[in-house]
């Protein structure tokens, strides 16, 4: 059965850099996008980005253009989303989620807390 | 960005009952738009998707209409396990966007 399963949490400090990953499992790695959408607690989902796996190519939302960088290891069929210069209101559950086929994000790995506190 | 605006923000209902959230695309999206349900503490799941598709497992009772800029998610015949929020979703732009969300109590 297809899994995303994303590593732990993370405490980190205001302007330092965290790496969440995503191993995906039970499909064939090259074959769909690779997305980030955020959640703040209590708040809504935000978009961050996608990855093509089978060619690395990348899409952001504008509004992390330059903080935010995608990026898989085929042999371990394993995205990672790295964010930088991290700001308080940048604390949130990380998720990563399958496209599906045919619309939507259909697969979703469990969520990783990332706190950002001095 | 395509902006998502769902309403209502929030909807308390009885076993039973029949539910309607709206969401309304910004601009055109055809029908590339998503219905997610989110438990607290979970990730989200696919419930619809192309507008009025219903994802593979999802029970019958999840309904999607609209095309364009109008979009509908209903739920008929409401029961216990069906609270939680609900979030439309477009992917018409590279730039994905999501509504704010529709709190659903029973």
């Amino acid at each position: 059965q297809v899994q995303m399963v994303q590593s732990g949490a993370e405490m980190k400090k205001p302007g330092a850099s965290v790496k969440v990953s995503c191993k995906a499992s039970g499909y064939s790695f090259n074959d769909n996008f690779v997305n980030w959408v955020r959640q703040a607690p209590g708040q809504g989902l935000e978009w961050l980005g996608r990855i093509d796996p089978k060619s690395g190519g990348t899409n952001y939302a504008q509004r992390f253009q330059g903080r935010v960088t995608m990026t898989r290891d085929t042999p371990t069929s394993t995205i990672y989303m790295e964010l930088n210069s991290l700001r308080l209101d940048d604390a949130a559950v990380y998720f990563c989620a399958r496209s599906g086929s045919h619309d939507g994000l259909d697969y979703w790995g469990q969520g990783a807390l990332v706190t950002v506190s001095s | 960005d395509i902006q998502m605006t769902q309403s209502p923000s929030s909807v308390s209902a009885s076993v039973g009952d029949r539910v309607t959230i709206t969401c309304r695309a910004s601009q055109n999206i055809n029908n590339f738009l998503s219905w997610y349900q989110q438990k607290p503490g979970r990730a989200p799941k696919l419930l619809i998707h192309s507008a009025s598709s219903l994802q593979n497992g999802v029970p019958a009772g999840f309904f999607g209409s609209g095309s364009g800029t109008d979009f509908t998610l209903t739920i008929t015949n409401l029961q216990p396990e069906d609270f939680g929020t609900y979030f439309c979703q477009q992917t018409y732009s590279i730039s994905q966007t999501f509504g704010q969300g529709t709190r659903v109590e029973i």
